[in-house]
């Protein structure tokens, strides 16, 4: 079957720290890899994506790349804000699976002053 | 106003009643998934829809049931609650028309659902 594995938290970071939460992963088919953030009350959005190995997907300064070859999808961003706290899940879906999401069991991001 | 709206956001019920949690979208989207979040587990699929005629268990179906009601609604009964079904409860959509886009899902914010 499916299923992702990610660091488990809490991370607390000062502000401007480099932020590294490691996700990999297992699939039975060829899997599209996300990345969810939950903020405080709220539901999840997506944060940023990739379809296809070595594809690298951005967003709002975070950036993964799908890596095959260790099966890994790596969330990092070079200068943490105290805005950036909150819950981050990586996730997979599988072509020919209705784009039913495997979920990570997430990783919550603290950043302090 | 969001595009994925859930209500209640918050419900305390006792052991035993049933419970229903709705879900509606302005989206447009054909596929609507019912997930539950549970500390240290991440989310779980409890239902999914491609449309009003075609409902799916997921992962952990046993002691719920769904309506698709229209294209636009999606609503997860407890039919007789019990406490470990606390938890958070997601409704999510997403497009089936769009193939570029088509693996993306948009969340509601939840309904907290406690059961004493």
């Amino acid at each position: 079957g499916n299923s992702v594995t990610q660091m488990e938290g809490p991370v607390t970071l000062s502000e401007e720290a480099f932020l590294t939460i490691n996700c990999t992963y297992t699939a039975t088919g060829y899997p599209s890899l996300f990345w969810y953030v939950q903020y405080p009350g709220e539901g999840l959005q997506l944060l940023l994506k990739a379809t296809k190995a070595d594809d690298k997907g951005s967003n709002k300064g975070f950036e993964a790349t799908y890596r095959k070859e260790t099966t890994s999808f790596h969330l990092e961003k070079g200068s943490v804000q105290v805005s950036d706290s909150a819950v981050y899940f990586c996730a997979l879906t599988v072509t020919g699976t209705a784009s039913k999401l495997t979920f990570g069991t997430g990783t919550r991001l603290q950043v302090t002053l | 106003d969001a595009d994925v709206t859930q209500t209640p956001r918050n419900r305390i019920t006792k052991t035993g009643k049933r419970i229903m949690l709705e879900c509606s979208q302005t989206k447009g989207h054909d596929r609507m998934y019912w997930y539950r979040q549970d500390p240290g587990l991440g989310l779980q699929l409890i239902y999914y829809s491609f449309d009003v005629k075609d409902i799916n268990k997921g992962e952990i179906s046993d002691g719920y049931s769904v309506s698709r009601q229209a294209q636009a609604k999606f609503s997860l009964s407890l039919e007789s609650a019990i406490p470990n079904q606390t938890a958070l409860y997601f409704c999510a959509t997403s497009d089936l028309t769009d193939r570029a886009k088509n693996t993306e899902a948009f969340f509601g914010q939840g309904t907290r659902l406690t059961v004493v």
